[in-house]
């Protein structure tokens, strides 16, 4: 399995400013995912962050709204940006788990509230 | 497109006794069937999958779950609940014959168990 970490852990923030959210892995994995929870629902992915592509990004999500940068095989940011209150939600981190196509491994998420 | 229902938003039951959490699904090929276990203010934890084989798996603190094609089902289930075991629960599934990675995920299931 992979380890994931995110930074920060939850923030409260402005609305009109901007967050990024950082995830670290512990090992090289090929395919990272960024997902958002809302308030009581489930998780809708917002993109799939390859290394050395762009990030492709799911229906209902832009990039200028959440651009995403993937440097290397362990790390990425996912920024928040122009935030209203409806950004408000936990966004999580996702890993294809390396040698297995099946299971996915999730970070311990950031929890984002915007006034 | 592949989606998954969880017809239940919360399940009450009383320790000790048996806990089951519903799950349906739908895709055009075959399913990869995953649950996964969320704690207050905590990521995702995965639980178990369903790729192929024994129609019954059995997962991570005592949960199993039994893959049911006929009626397009994967229930969780536990023997015997657990005080700790009260949580959130998603199931999730990937259509292996679309050749996506992309997993959905159900609205999730609140599960409570009562001392």
């Amino acid at each position: 399995s992979a380890v994931i970490s995110q930074k920060p852990s939850r923030d409260i923030c402005q609305r009109g400013t901007s967050l990024t959210i950082q995830c670290q892995v512990d090992s090289q994995v090929t395919m990272m995912f960024w997902y958002r929870q809302q308030p009581g629902q489930s998780l809708t992915l917002i993109a799939t962050a390859n290394q050395g592509s762009e990030a492709t990004y799911e229906s209902g999500f832009v990039i200028d709204k959440f651009p995403i940068s993937r440097p290397n095989l362990t790390f990425s940011t996912l920024t928040v940006s122009n935030m209203s209150p409806e950004d408000s939600s936990i966004y999580l981190c996702s890993v294809r788990g390396e040698g297995t196509i099946y299971e996915q491994f999730f970070g311990p998420g950031t929890r984002l509230t915007v006034l | 497109a592949q989606s998954v229902a969880q017809p239940e938003d919360q399940v009450n039951v009383a320790e000790g006794n048996p806990l089951t959490v519903k799950c349906t699904y739908s895709v055009s090929g075959n399913p990869y069937l995953f649950w996964y276990v969320q704690y207050p203010n905590r990521g995702l934890q995965f639980l178990l999958k369903y790729i192929t084989g024994d129609n019954l798996v059995k997962g991570s603190y005592g949960f199993e779950a039994e893959f049911n094609k006929s009626q397009t089902s994967f229930h969780l289930k536990k023997p015997s609940a657990l005080v700790s075991d009260s949580a959130l629960y998603f199931c999730a599934v990937r259509d292996f014959g679309a050749g996506s990675y992309q997993l959905t995920f159900g609205k999730g299931t609140k599960l409570s168990v009562i001392p």
